[in-house]
């Protein structure tokens, strides 16, 4: 089946800085979502990205494709964007498949 | 309503016992889908729905969980003989087929 890796794992950062987290993929996917898992574990979308490029705010995402990648920018973070980051693919046969996610931690 | 529901929020039950975990998806949403999350770990894909069917129950961990969705609506995982392994998160989503999913709270589930 499709492999998801997401890079870093784990990112310690100050606030106000910027983060790239990088989401690769092992095959053609029919969709790409990312979501940020809250300390208190809710899953919240935060794009829905099978291609192009999105902007929300202070949150960013391109998805390319062809090149089986999709990174999601933070800007200027601040402390309540910790969480975790996970990155979701479904493959033609519309199972869903997750990689493990990159530990988010915004210091004051 | 407005979100994804689950319920219970939590449940604590002893081995051996069956517990079931209900979701309740977004009015309209055709597509279900149950995860499990252990602790600190990422996704697991257990099952999805579209409609009443689920074309693929691969990801069920054992015999001993089992899931169905009456109506097109509510769904309802069960499990079976708990064992404590099962002990996790269960997290349902929905979604308009092919467009994205959003998730309930989850229910805890505790194997003692």
């Amino acid at each position: 089946g499709i492999q998801v890796e997401q890079s870093p794992p784990d990112l310690i950062l100050q606030e106000g800085a910027n983060s790239t987290l990088r989401c690769n993929f092992s095959d053609s996917v029919n969709n790409l979502q990312w979501f940020h898992q809250n300390p208190w574990g809710q899953l919240i979308n935060l794009f829905y990205i099978p291609s192009g490029t999105k902007q929300n705010g202070r949150l960013s995402a391109t998805t390319v494709a062809t090149e089986r990648y999709s990174l999601l920018y933070i800007s200027s973070s601040q402390t309540t964007d910790s969480g975790v980051y996970f990155c979701a693919v479904e493959d033609r046969d519309d199972k869903i498949i997750f990689g493990k996610g990159t530990r988010l931690h915004i210091l004051p | 309503g407005a979100g994804v529901s689950q319920s219970p929020s939590n449940k604590v039950t002893e081995k051996g016992k069956d517990v079931e975990l209900r979701c309740d998806p977004i009015s309209g949403h055709t597509a279900l889908y149950w995860y499990r999350q252990s602790l600190g770990q990422g996704l697991e894909f257990l099952i999805y729905f579209q409609g009443n069917s689920a074309p693929d129950k691969s990801g069920l961990p054992s015999d001993r969980f089992s899931a169905e969705r009456t109506g097109g609506s509510v769904s309802t995982l069960t499990i079976q003989r708990t064992q404590q392994e099962d002990s996790a998160v269960y997290l349902c989503a929905s979604s308009v087929q092919g467009i994205e999913q959003f998730f309930g709270p989850g229910t805890r589930l505790t194997v003692l």
